[in-house]
């Protein structure tokens, strides 16, 4: 079936360092996209979105870019910190009211 | 401030009873709220669809009879867990669209940390 995954399960990053983090999605029908920042024992936190017709969306801190072509999504992270330690899922939706997510990468932050 | 509120926030039975998880959605009406599951150290997974005034739509997968899902009003979904097995202890993760399309995110609830002893 469909499915939204993630190249790289565990990131270590220094602090001060930039963090990217990638996901691989198969629905082509997909045209909404969205990372969440899920803290241990917490439900996720929406962090940025992106639709289908954009290709790059910057938020504080934080960029999203979308390659359609190859169906590939990133999350970077500038000056990572310690709070940005936590498991990162992309999600993605399209067209209806089911958002599928991916299998999470857990980023770790070197102080 | 919190869009979703999930109430309790850790719950423990014993094997036999049933459990019910409660989601309100603060300061705005969902007609739609989505129940997820997660294991430790694996992604979200849906389990069904809570729609006001109407039956829940349910994964395929996910047993109906065993998770019953009341949404009886714009604020508040139920998902009550009956006879828990063991098999049944898991993060249970409410979420509400608060923008009126599909491509506006979900805000979830902190969860609900079921242990079926």
């Amino acid at each position: 079936g469909e499915s939204v995954g993630l190249h790289l399960p565990t990131l270590s990053v220094q602090e001060g360092d930039n963090s990217i983090i990638n996901c691989a999605y198969s629905n082509s029908a997909s045209d909404y996209f969205i990372w969440y920042k899920q803290e241990s024992g917490k439900g996720p936190q929406f962090i940025i979105d992106i639709r289908s017709n954009m290709d790059k969306r910057q938020g504080q801190r934080v960029t999203v870019l979308l390659n359609k072509t190859v169906k590939h999504l990133s999350l970077q992270i500038a000056a990572t910190q310690p709070g940005d330690s936590a498991v990162y899922f992309c999600a993605e939706t399209g067209g209806y009211q089911k958002v599928t997510f991916g299998t999470g990468t857990k980023l770790q932050v070197i102080p | 401030g919190a869009v979703v509120s999930q109430h309790p926030s850790r719950v423990i039975c014993k094997s036999g009873t049933s459990v019910k998880i409660e989601c309100r959605s603060l300061d705005f009406q969902a007609t739609t709220m989505f129940w997820y599951r997660q294991f430790p150290k694996q992604s979200l997974m849906l389990m069904a669809t809570s729609n006001e005034g109407s039956k829940a739509t349910y994964e395929q997968g996910v047993e109906k009879d065993k998770f019953l899902i009341n949404h009886a009003s714009l604020t508040l979904s139920t998902l009550t867990v009956t006879s828990a097995h063991p098999e049944d202890s898991s993060f249970y993760i409410c979420s509400v669209r608060t923008g009126s399309s599909y491509n506006s995110p979900l805000h979830f609830g902190n969860g609900t940390r079921l242990t079926v002893t």
